[in-house]
């Protein structure tokens, strides 16, 4: 099984500012990794995929980058909305499996 | 609009059963693979079971293999999770959720998530 490490664990990030979101594979992915976003309470929802696809439901501000064992999420200039759960999976091997998460809290 | 709405969770013993469901409108299910995946209280996600568009292709994550089954009714577009011997580490939030891929095949990732059904497993 792979298995996804997520750095760091939680990011206290002001708004405006730039933020960094990194996850790593134990083994190659190639560009089998997807990204999703999950508020309290709600369902995750699809952020990335194929590293950095972005879903057509969020702004320019994310972006997703990396390949084989390194990947990250970039979100420009953080908002208010933006506050959130982030997860990276891979989908190269079965089974498809996440990362911990990386919370983004406000400063 | 892709709508998936979960049902069937609930309390439930230890070694006891239950069977999820999911109602799936808004788009063709029978074209589509579909998922479970869960999520502890308070955890990350895991991925459960995966089943292809026409039922040939089902995955399991170790976890749960031998004791839950996935399967789908295309023509009442709705997916199923029967879950036996359930054990108090399934307790969970159980999302139905779609794969993007068509006819088949497995993209391996979540383009729609359900709202999720709460399993709790406890004496």
């Amino acid at each position: 099984e792979i298995v996804m490490t997520q750095s760091p664990a939680t990011l206290s990030v002001s708004p405006g500012e730039r933020v960094t979101l990194s996850c790593r594979a134990s083994q190659t992915v190639s560009s089998n990794l997807a990204w999703y976003q999950q508020k309290p309470g709600q369902a995750p929802r699809l952020l990335i995929s194929g590293a950095s696809t972005r879903a057509t439901d969020f702004p320019a501000r994310f972006s997703g980058s990396g390949s084989v064992t390194e990947f990250t999420l970039t979100i420009s200039s953080l908002q208010s909305e933006d506050f959130a759960v982030y997860y990276c999976q891979q989908y190269n091997n079965w089974p498809w499996t996440f990362g911990q998460g990386t919370k983004v809290e406000i400063k | 609009e892709v709508q998936l709405v979960e049902s069937g969770g609930g309390l439930v013993k230890p070694g006891g059963s239950l069977r999820l469901s999911c109602a799936a409108s808004g788009f063709t299910f029978s074209t589509y693979s579909m998922n479970w995946v869960r999520q502890a209280p308070g955890k990350g996600l895991e991925w459960v079971s995966s089943i292809t568009s026409s039922g040939s292709y089902i995955h399991y994550a170790d976890s749960v293999k031998g004791r839950f089954t996935i399967s789908r009714d295309n023509a009442k577009n709705s997916l199923y999770l029967q879950m036996n011997s359930l054990r108090a580490e399934d307790t969970a939030v159980y999302y139905c959720a779609r794969d993007p891929a068509y006819y088949d095949t497995l993209t391996g990732y979540v383009d729609s998530w359900g709202q999720g059904t709460l399993v709790t497993v406890s004496s």
